[in-house]
């Protein structure tokens, strides 16, 4: 059974960068049907995707964000990891990771991590 | 691609129907649009698939139908268990984009 696990600091200061790893067990990460990304939401609203990548580096980032955020695959240790820089009150959210693969040839996302809590404050 | 939902909060009995709604601004393949449900707490689950089929697990008084921009989830029989967010998705090759979900309550 494939399982995420989110790991990084809880708090951030304003206009500091935000850093995130995804531990990815139960399966490889180096597979070509899947990519891995990270979805937010701020606390009491809705799913926000932020951005995914391919083990091979392509990557795919929400317009809103594509000039602050970073997307990166370690197929040598099995984990993804998200940077956000420059970060205000309005990044504070509950940061998923989270695996884009398909079924029957339609694009899902099908396994999440549990999710953490990251505050951006002083 | 804009996801509007609707209602933002759907109160309904268990034993009832549920019917919500997601609507694309514009017309969108419907192998494109899935259905998550989350509870407080908790990560979203995959529920419904390219509008209308089912994840592994998920019982079959849930369904899915829709085209174009019209999507709808109908949740039969509600379950003390159903009572959720319901979060609409659509996927372009290389966008991702939810809907704002609709919360349903015990009424």
């Amino acid at each position: 059974q494939l399982q995420l696990q989110e790991s990084g600091p809880g708090l951030v200061k304003p206009s500091e960068t935000l850093s995130l790893t995804c531990g990815v067990s139960g399966g490889s990460i180096s597979r070509n049907d899947c990519y891995w990304g990270w979805i937010r939401q701020p606390p009491g609203r809705g799913l926000e995707w932020i951005g995914s990548s391919h083990y091979t580096g392509r990557t795919f980032y929400n317009p809103s964000l594509k000039d602050r955020v970073s997307v990166s695959v370690d197929t040598s240790t099995n984990h993804y990891s998200l940077k956000l820089s420059f970060v205000t009150a309005a990044d504070t959210a509950v940061y998923y990771c989270a695996r884009r693969s398909s079924m029957d040839g339609r694009p899902v996302i099908d396994y999440w991590g549990q999710g953490t809590l990251v505050t951006v404050s002083s | 691609i804009v996801l509007t939902q609707s209602p933002g909060t759907l109160s309904l009995s268990p034993g009832e129907r549920a019917t919500l709604s997601c609507r694309a601004s514009q017309s969108v393949s419907s192998s494109d649009i899935v259905w998550y449900q989350q509870k407080p707490g908790q990560a979203p689950r995959l529920l419904i698939y390219g509008a209308s089929s089912r994840a592994t697990g998920i019982p079959d008084r849930f369904s899915g139908s829709g085209s174009g921009t019209d999507f709808t989830l109908t949740i039969n029989r509600l379950e003390p268990e159903d009572f959720a967010v319901y979060h609409c998705q659509h996927y372009s090759w290389s966008l991702i984009t939810f809907g704002p979900g609709t919360r349903l309550e015990i009424k």
